[in-house]
């Protein structure tokens, strides 16, 4: 069964701070995607970054960086010098190969960057 | 600009008032899905349409309905609310490409819906 995990429920840093948010996920199959969403307290789900099962690259976007291994079915983002705007509630999912329609959500790390 | 747009964005209305949220995207992507998401509960499927007039239950459908008559509008209807449904509501869209590349949703504002 796939299943996704985010077992940070909570994270509070001081701004400048680096910050990781883990994420485990379950899945039986060898393609799959991932993905991270920000949901900032106006509520808006915003998409971040999609990784597919076969590019174990790790990807850099700014102060945004997702280190992505499978040997221990991870998908961690890291944001470098944390800043109030960052606060929000992050999501991991997981979407199954042939039905895109079915995406597999986290529960949810809420990041709350203090100044 | 390409965008999932959802109306109301905020709507209290009492409880067997048949009500309707309506959703549409100008992306022609073939995808679309309802969320609704609740404190503790996380994000929880309620119907998808793979394309126009193909539509499927998600997780939780129960007192839910959906049309897809066109491709850019994915209506989600409420025929008699309860309080059970108060929740914050999403709608999503999403496409593949012709390799198979799943792009992930792009996700509408939302709507709080409050039944009382």
């Amino acid at each position: 069964a796939q299943k996704v995990t985010q077992a940070q429920t909570e994270i509070s840093v001081v701004e400048k701070e680096d910050v990781t948010l883990d994420c485990v996920y379950e899945t039986r199959d060898t393609t799959y995607y991932l993905f991270w969403y920000k949901q900032p307290p106006s509520g808006e789900l915003v998409f971040l970054i999609r990784r597919n099962s076969f590019d174990e690259q790790n990807e850099i976007s700014g102060r945004y960086s997702w280190n992505f291994q499978k040997s221990t079915s991870s998908f961690n983002f890291t944001i470098t010098a944390s800043q109030v705007v960052d606060s929000a509630v992050y999501f991991c999912a997981l979407s199954e190969p042939y039905n895109f329609n079915k995406f597999y959500f986290g529960s949810g790390t809420k990041l709350n960057v203090k100044p | 600009e390409a965008q999932v747009t959802q109306n109301p964005r905020y709507l209290i209305t009492v409880t067997g008032k048949k009500l309707t949220v309506t959703c549409s995207q100008n992306m022609n992507h073939e995808y679309m899905s309802w969320y609704r998401q609740d404190p503790g509960l996380g994000l929880r499927q309620i119907y998808y349409s793979m394309n126009v007039e193909v539509t499927d239950k998600g997780d939780v459908p129960e007192g839910y309905k959906v049309s897809r008559k066109e491709k850019r509008n994915f209506p989600l209807i409420l025929e008699s609310p309860s309080p059970n449904q108060t929740s914050l509501y999403f709608c999503a869209s999403s496409y593949r490409d012709g390799w198979g590349t799943n792009y992930g949703y792009t996700f509408g504002s939302g709507t709080r819906l409050t039944v009382v």
